[in-house]
């Protein structure tokens, strides 16, 4: 079984400021990959940024970055100079790498991130 | 816009009564998913195709839910005898074969329904 963990079910930010939000998961699985997606409100859910799990480095993708603590279990997502347009649910997720064809996604109950002007 | 799409985008019925949801999946996109997402919550799986074979069903998939995939590839999602536990967004997902697809899932706007 997989679970995924958000302790933190809001958070705000200043425009142009960064903010952290944290994750935690769980798995029986030797490889695997972690994303973070973006739901903006009334909008369909999109993808912020991966990580293999095989890999040590951390995933950046222009503003968003991650910090992976495989042994930790811990999969944090760093957003820098924060936009109005971040403004939206997160989610944390995880699915296997390998091993079959179904490659579900576990997710956690999400961070609602809001930017102040 | 070639992404995952669904129809409706709303629904509300009375209890009792059945629903259909469609997904259109990206078309070259060979596995298919939906799940659930309660308020509050994130998505929670519900069941997965590869082309046209429903390979997984998951325990939340009551004997009220039904879905298809007919030729492998528009997917309905049926509820039949509706009740108001049911009320959720129903999100519908797809990725291609492949390893270099990082198994990332391409999600539609997904299906209101409220259940009075």
């Amino acid at each position: 079984a997989q679970t995924v963990t958000q302790s933190q079910p809001e958070m705000s930010v200043q425009e142009a400021e960064t903010v952290t939000l944290s994750c935690t998961y769980d798995t029986s699985e030797s490889d695997y990959y972690l994303f973070w997606y973006k739901q903006p409100p009334s909008r369909q859910m999109i993808l912020v940024i991966r990580q293999e799990a095989y890999k040590q480095q951390n995933a950046t993708e222009n503003r968003f970055s991650v910090n992976f603590q495989k042994a930790a279990k811990s999969f944090s997502l760093k957003i820098s100079d924060s936009q109005l347009g971040d403004a939206a649910m997160y989610f944390c997720a995880l699915t296997k790498r390998g091993g079959g064809s179904n490659y579900k996604l576990t997710f956690g109950k999400g961070t609602l991130l809001t930017v102040n002007p | 816009d070639t992404g995952v799409s669904q129809d409706p985008r709303h629904k509300i019925t009375k209890r009792g009564q059945n629903v259909t949801f469609r997904c259109d999946p990206i078309s070259e996109h060979n596995r298919l998913y939906w799940y659930r997402q309660t308020l509050g919550q994130g998505p929670e799986f519900l069941t997965y195709f590869q082309n046209e074979a429903q390979l997984e069903k998951s325990r939340l998939l009551s004997d009220r839910f039904s879905a298809e995939r007919p030729k492998g590839s528009f997917s309905t999602l049926e509820i039949q005898r509706t009740e108001q536990g049911d009320s959720a967004m129903y999100l519908c997902a797809s990725n291609p074969q492949g390893r270099a697809t990082y198994n990332e899932q391409f999600f539609g706007p997904g299906t209101r329904l409220t259940v009075l």
